[in-house]
């Protein structure tokens, strides 16, 4: 049972460009999810962040999208950086029920020179 | 910045043998979870803690395993009876508060033969 999705394996962008991950959700009662950002052999850094209440949270280079009526949310990085090579995991929870989070399989971005 | 800190980095074990898994958590957190991500899966929920006592846990959570806070310090799972499916990287996490971001130790890489 996949409540988090994230159908892109995979994804390679430019230095400089924009990247774009996506993610879907099927559980209508999420109502607050992050992105976390995976490089080999460490655990999993929280990026950024995006309650149900808002559509858009921004950080520096990294905006979070929210479109709740189509259940998706899109990390946007921009400019995108060497750096920024790393695996991208969408999660998300329910604040007033659950403590835990869902996480999705996860994106791997490549940016190349 | 404080971390979550795992040890071992591995572990490899035999089939029926019994392994312990060892979290040091940020020392002002108070929730403290473990995950798992099997080889090319998602990273998968397995048991939140709380107050000393276990606040959540999932189906992957049964019998064979177990948690401890035995000192101040540690966050220990154990795994009774492992089994081969067992082999995943196992992360420890611990947030300061309640559905506050995750910080992820840098896992243990369990392999079961």
């Amino acid at each position: 049972d996949q409540q988090v999705k994230q159908n892109s394996p995979s994804l390679s962008v430019q230095e400089g460009r924009i990247s774009i991950l996506n993610c879907d959700y099927t559980n209508s009662m999420f109502d607050y999810f992050l992105w976390y950002k995976k490089y080999p052999a460490e655990g999993p850094t929280f990026l950024i962040s995006i309650s149900s209440i808002k559509d858009k949270n921004e950080d520096g280079r990294f905006t979070v999208f929210l479109n709740k009526s189509a259940k998706h949310l899109s990390l946007h990085i921009v400019p995108s950086q060497p750096g920024d090579s790393a695996v991208y995991f969408c999660a998300a929870g329910v604040d007033s029920r659950d403590d835990k989070i869902i996480f999705g399989k996860g994106t791997r971005l490549h940016i190349l020179p | 910045e404080p971390e979550v800190t795992q040890t071992p980095s591995h572990q490899v074990t035999q089939m029926g043998q019994e392994v312990i898994l060892r979290c040091v958590p940020i020392s002002n957190h108070l929730y403290f979870y473990w995950y798992r991500q099997i080889l090319g899966q998602k990273v998968e929920f397995l048991v939140s803690f709380y107050n000393n006592e276990i606040s959540e846990k999932s189906e992957i959570f049964d019998d064979q395993f177990s948690v401890e806070r035995p000192d101040g310090s540690n966050f220990t799972l154990k795994i009774r009876s492992t089994k081969l499916e067992d082999s995943a990287m196992y992360f420890c996490a611990s947030s300061k508060e309640y559905n506050s971001p995750l910080h992820f130790g840098n896992g243990t890489r369990l392999t079961v033969t």
